[in-house]
């Protein structure tokens, strides 16, 4: 069965500083991989995807995410943090295999920012 | 409309009463899901609409949970004799095939 794993519940990043979240997935193929962003409040929010191709994919409000095949990971990215970005973050993946693009998604991981 | 619609917003209910939450997905979209996603939890999903197909309601919780949907468009989930561990916010989602899925607001629905 598809599974997706965020090895960190919390983490903490000071403003301007860099932020990597990881995120594994377990699945026969290469799935369709996902990250959502949901505000304090606020539903959740795509902030980019991946179906093929490049591997390294750029997002909204200055993600990126890079897919690594050899290592069934989706870990997303950004260079500098704004204090807004504080956040919860959901990876998700989906087989869409003959149409059937059952989501599953990650517990989620929790960004503080500091100032 | 423009988005995914859910109702009620808020559901307060007594114990052992039933509740009825509605979805309404974006126009043409074919997959529909539900999710619970419990205070400072992630999402847990319940069950997952592809157009005609059988649903797969792999992820209800117990029997007293049920959902519908009429056709490609609306979505009810039925939960009976609520129970405390029942409050949660509800999610809808739709998404057309080899797409995103886009959320609703949730329903949050607290048991007393």
């Amino acid at each position: 069965a598809q599974s997706v794993t965020q090895p960190d519940i919390h983490i903490t990043v000071s403003e301007g500083a860099s932020l990597e979240l990881r995120c594994n997935y377990s699945y026969g193929a290469t799935p369709y991989l996902f990250w959502y962003v949901q505000s304090p409040g606020q539903g959740l929010q795509l902030l980019l995807k991946y179906f093929s191709g490049d591997t390294l994919v750029q997002g909204i409000k200055g993600f990126e995410a890079e897919f690594k095949r050899s290592q069934s990971s989706f870990n997303l990215r950004k260079p500098s943090v704004h204090w807004s970005d504080a956040a919860e973050y959901f990876c998700a993946v989906a087989p869409f295999s003959g149409g059937y693009n059952k989501l599953i998604f990650g517990a989620g991981t929790r960004l503080a920012v500091h100032p | 409309g423009a988005g995914v619609s859910q109702s009620p917003s808020n559901k307060v209910t007594e114990k052992g009463k039933d509740v009825e939450l509605r979805c309404d997905p974006i126009s043409g979209h074919t997959a529909l899901y539900w999710y619970r996603q419990r205070l400072g939890q992630g999402l847990e999903f319940l069950i997952y609409f592809q157009g005609n197909s059988a649903p797969d309601k792999s992820g209800l919780p117990s029997d007293r949970f049920s959902a519908e949907r009429t056709g490609e468009s609306v979505s009810t989930l039925t939960i009976q004799r609520t129970q405390q561990e029942d409050s949660a916010v509800y999610l809808c989602a739709s998404s057309l095939v080899f797409s995103e899925a886009f959320f609703g607001q949730g329903t949050r629905l607290t048991v007393v």
